[in-house]
């Protein structure tokens, strides 16, 4: 069955620091890629999206992502995190087959930023 | 525009019950999605409605079903809770071409937590 493993329950950083989130999947077809983000109190939005083209992705708030087909991958960086960056990011795969979209997410990584 | 409105936020339900969750989609949306997100996991995908009609299903059993209405709003709903029905049931809205018309973003709600006593 295809699953999605992020690496990382909780990561705790200080504001500035660098930030990379890990995210693997076990699906060897074509895959649609994203990572969702909750903010306290705020429901899933969507932070970035592969689906195909160039496999670094540009998302908002200055996140990115790269796709490395090869190690099934597609982790989440950030150069520089803020507070506000505190919140839930979940990894999230839809295989190529499926007509409906049927997202399979990881079970989520807990960012927390110390001011 | 309106965003993803669930109702009702918050429900406590017995062993055995049954309960019905609503979920308006998006305006202008035609596509719901429902997941499931128990404590400390990801989302779960339980089905999804385009135009009325069942478009795919994850590995969950019969007594979840649910349905579409021509305003595109949707319920979903659980026969014989069992206390592992606990968790938090999200609602995602997409504005679709076709059945086939997968890859548009979703509209998440807030949510329905539904806590089984």
């Amino acid at each position: 069955a295809q699953s999605v493993s992020q690496h990382n329950h909780h990561v705790i950083l200080s504001e500035a620091a660098s930030l990379e989130l890990g995210c693997n999947y076990s699906y060897g077809g074509t895959v649609n890629l994203f990572w969702y983000v909750q903010y306290p109190g705020q429901h899933l939005q969507l932070l970035l999206k592969y689906f195909s083209g160039d496999p670094l992705v540009k998302g908002i708030k200055g996140f990115e992502a790269e796709f490395i087909k090869s190690k099934f991958s597609f982790n989440l960086r950030k150069p520089s995190v803020q507070w506000s960056d505190t919140a839930e990011y979940f990894c999230a795969v839809k295989p190529g087959y499926s007509s409906a979209s049927k997202i399979i997410f990881g079970s989520g990584t807990r960012l927390s930023i110390r001011p | 525009e309106t965003g993803v409105t669930q109702s009702p936020t918050h429900l406590i339900k017995t062993r055995g019950q049954q309960v019905t969750l609503r979920c308006s989609s998006q305006s202008g949306h035609n596509t719901v999605s429902w997941y499931q997100q128990a404590l400390g996991q990801g989302p779960q995908f339980i089905f999804q409605y385009y135009r009325e009609e069942e478009n795919g299903r994850g590995n969950f059993p019969p007594r979840f079903s649910g349905l579409q209405f021509p305003n595109y709003s949707s319920e979903l709903n659980v026969n014989a809770l069992e206390l592992d029905d606990s968790a938090l049931y999200l609602c995602a809205s997409s504005k679709q071409g076709s059945r086939f018309d997968s890859n548009q973003p979703q509209h998440f709600g807030d949510g329905t937590r539904l806590s089984i006593l």
